[in-house]
């Protein structure tokens, strides 16, 4: 069964640079979440999207940007880069109304700023 | 006060021990709540759902205290490959859902 694909799997950059993420949703699943990871922490909520809108904000910083598009397809773009964003990010999917509301994620982009 | 609290851990438990994590929420209006698993550098995957009435899958069950805003992770005859780090997760409900996840719990099985 197809997954939540993300791109790239890796990324480096340096500092003020800017980044794009990229996370294909299952198909048919109508929300979208980005969580950022940091070493030894728990996953901190970002945003996300219910058909194609933003649907609520957690964490992210004035710098970080996103949207969904038609295709339902999610782009995360961070800008002016500092040491402390290199993380994990997950994006994630679900299903508005399924029974069990589960959320599966990618396998994550790893983003390293030097 | 975080949202979704957890045992601190980390649990080192030999093999064959029963181990019970605990997760405290503070959002009286959550509905759903969950247990992820995440090893090392992967992605979180789900363990399992919790209901009110407790729930059970193999050697996994979970329980649910809605008045005391508490749920439950016990595994029993624990192995090896149950080492991982353990997520409560729960949502809060909001539109367009809202899923927090606990600062997680370490298990490590030792053989």
């Amino acid at each position: 069964a197809a997954g939540v694909i993300q791109s790239p799997r890796h990324l480096i950059k340096e500092k003020r640079e800017t980044a794009t993420l990229k996370c294909y949703p299952i198909p048919r699943h109508d929300t979208v979440y980005w969580y950022q990871q940091g070493p030894g922490q728990d996953p901190q909520f970002l945003i996300s999207f219910y058909e194609k809108m933003q649907s609520d904000k957690g964490s992210i910083p004035d710098r970080f940007s996103a949207q969904q598009f038609s295709d339902y397809h999610s782009e995360l773009n961070m800008s002016s880069l500092e040491l402390g964003d290199s993380a994990l990010y997950f994006c994630a999917s679900s299903l508005e109304d399924s029974a069990t509301g589960e959320l599966f994620f990618g396998e994550g982009s790893r983003l390293t700023v030097l | 006060r975080k949202e979704v609290e957890q045992d601190p851990g980390p649990f080192n438990v030999p093999e064959g021990a029963t181990v019970a994590f605990n997760c405290t929420y503070s959002n009286s209006a959550s509905q759903s709540f969950f247990w992820y698993r995440q090893d090392c550098r992967k992605e979180p995957k789900l363990l399992m759902s919790v209901y009110s009435s407790g729930n059970e899958d193999g050697r996994f069950t979970a329980q649910l205290n809605r008045a005391s805003q508490y749920i439950s992770l016990l595994i029993r005859d624990s192995k090896l490959s149950d080492s991982a780090t353990y997520l409560c997760v729960v949502n809060g409900g909001n539109y367009g859902q809202n899923f927090v996840f606990g600062p997680g719990t370490r298990l490590s099985v030792l053989p």
